[in-house]
Order: structure tokens, then C-alpha cells, then sequence
């Protein structure tokens, strides 16, 4: 069984400022971990993943995941957040499950920007 | 050039009826998936085909019942409808290969039932 805790429903940020949101995952086998994000009425995009090597990874837009296997978690991070960052904002962990992969998605965080 | 493609984007029908929503992918992804979505955002996935092959069936009420004609279509009908599955219902595909690639998404319909 694999399960995914976002511990923030709803993070307000003043606009420049840095974020971090957090994630937390079990799983009793190995996982591929990923962030997804969704802009205002759209559909969830992929905004990075960690698969394995480097436990920092980056996306394009100035986002970064640090995978920390010791405390089980993938918190996304931003030093400084734009208004257009506005949105919500899924962990993912991925395995294969039956010859399948199965996804287990966070309840999801809610980054509002202030201006 | 849209990946994964729904139709129709907004839906609003009474308590009752019976209607459908359509899903294409043009990535050449084996796998397809619906997921439901509620108003606080959380993501429930109902169903998953495999090459036309049923995967995943979720708990889910018998009114829906997916469809899936070829691996690049994914059809989700439902009968009777009721005040509770209004909802955005998100089409997702994937290539069960790459996992690795994570899923792509659809843009969504937005089910209103009065």
C-alpha cells in the first residue's frame, strides 16, 4: 500500500517572497515521485518528478523537489513566487502494481499568491 | 495539437438523465483513465483501461460505465444522474512502460447536475 499526506490544504505567500510545500509519502517499495500542477480551470500538469540519482530535481519555472528518503518526503520549493503561480499543486507517488502502474495522488495544496 | 482531448468542456443536465462524456489521446499511450474530482479538489480515480483491456474499477456506482472502443478512446457514460456526481471529471493517459513519464491529463468536464 503506498499513501500521500499534503500537511497544507492552503498556502498564502505574499508575492517574491519563497514557499515551500510539503509532502510526505509510504510506501513499502520503491516509488517514482512527482508534482503536478493546476492552473485555474485546466487539467493537472506535470511539473517535475524524481526518479532516482540526484535527490534534487528542477523545473523549468524555478521550482525545485528535494527527495529526502530518510524522512520520507518531497517537499516543492520556490524562492521567490510569482502571481502566475497561483494554483493548486498535487503530490504523486507512482509504482507497479500487477504489471500496472498505480498512482496515488495528495489531497493537494492550494498556493495563492498575494500581491 | 491537444494531447489528451474531452468533450464537451461544460455539461449541465437535470436530475435523471443520462449522459456521456468523450476522451481522446493522440500520444499513442496504452493506458487511459477517469478521474473524479471534487469541489475540494480531491482526485478519485473510477476506472483505467489497458489496451482496451478493463484494469481498474474502482468503487464505483453501476450508473457509470466506461467505454473504451479503441487505446487512444476512452468514453465514460452515465445513467441516471443524481445532485452528487457533479463533479470535474478528468481524463488522463499514460504509456504503462514509462511510468516514469507520470500521467498526462486532460483540460476536464465540469458536470453540473440540477
Amino acid at each position: 500500500a503506498q499513501s500521500v499526506t499534503q500537511l497544507d490544504s492552503q498556502v498564502p505567500v505574499f508575492e517574491e517572497a519563497p514557499v515551500e510545500l510539503r509532502c510526505n509519502y509510504s510506501s513499502s517499495v520503491s516509488v517514482y515521485l512527482f508534482w503536478y500542477v493546476q492552473y485555474p480551470n485546466q487539467g493537472l500538469q506535470l511539473l517535475l518528478k524524481y526518479l532516482s540519482g540526484s535527490t534534487l530535481v528542477e523545473s523549468i519555472n524555478g521550482f525545485e523537489a528535494e527527495f529526502n528518503k530518510s524522512q520520507t518526503s518531497f517537499h516543492l520549493r520556490k524562492p521567490s513566487v510569482h502571481i502566475s503561480d497561483t494554483a493548486e499543486y498535487f503530490c504523486a507517488v507512482s509504482r507497479y502494481s500487477g504489471g500496472y502502474q498505480k498512482v496515488t495522488f495528495g489531497t493537494g495544496t492550494k498556493l495563492q499568491v498575494i500581491p | 495539437d491537444t494531447a489528451v482531448s474531452q468533450t464537451p468542456k461544460y455539461l449541465v443536465t437535470q436530475m435523471g438523465n443520462d449522459k456521456s462524456i468523450k476522451c481522446e489521446q493522440n500520444l499513442g499511450h496504452d493506458t487511459m483513465y477517469w478521474y473524479k474530482q471534487d469541489s475540494k479538489k480531491f482526485l478519485k480515480i473510477m476506472f483505467s483501461y489497458n489496451n482496451k483491456e478493463l484494469i481498474i474499477n474502482e468503487t464505483v456506482p453501476n450508473r457509470f460505465s466506461p467505454k473504451s472502443p479503441d487505446k487512444a478512446h476512452l468514453n465514460l457514460h452515465i445513467n441516471s444522474l443524481e445532485l452528487g456526481d457533479s463533479a470535474v471529471y478528468f481524463c488522463a493517459s499514460s504509456q504503462v512502460a514509462s511510468m516514469s513519464d507520470g500521467y498526462t491529463f486532460g483540460s476536464g468536464t465540469r458536470l453540473t447536475v440540477v
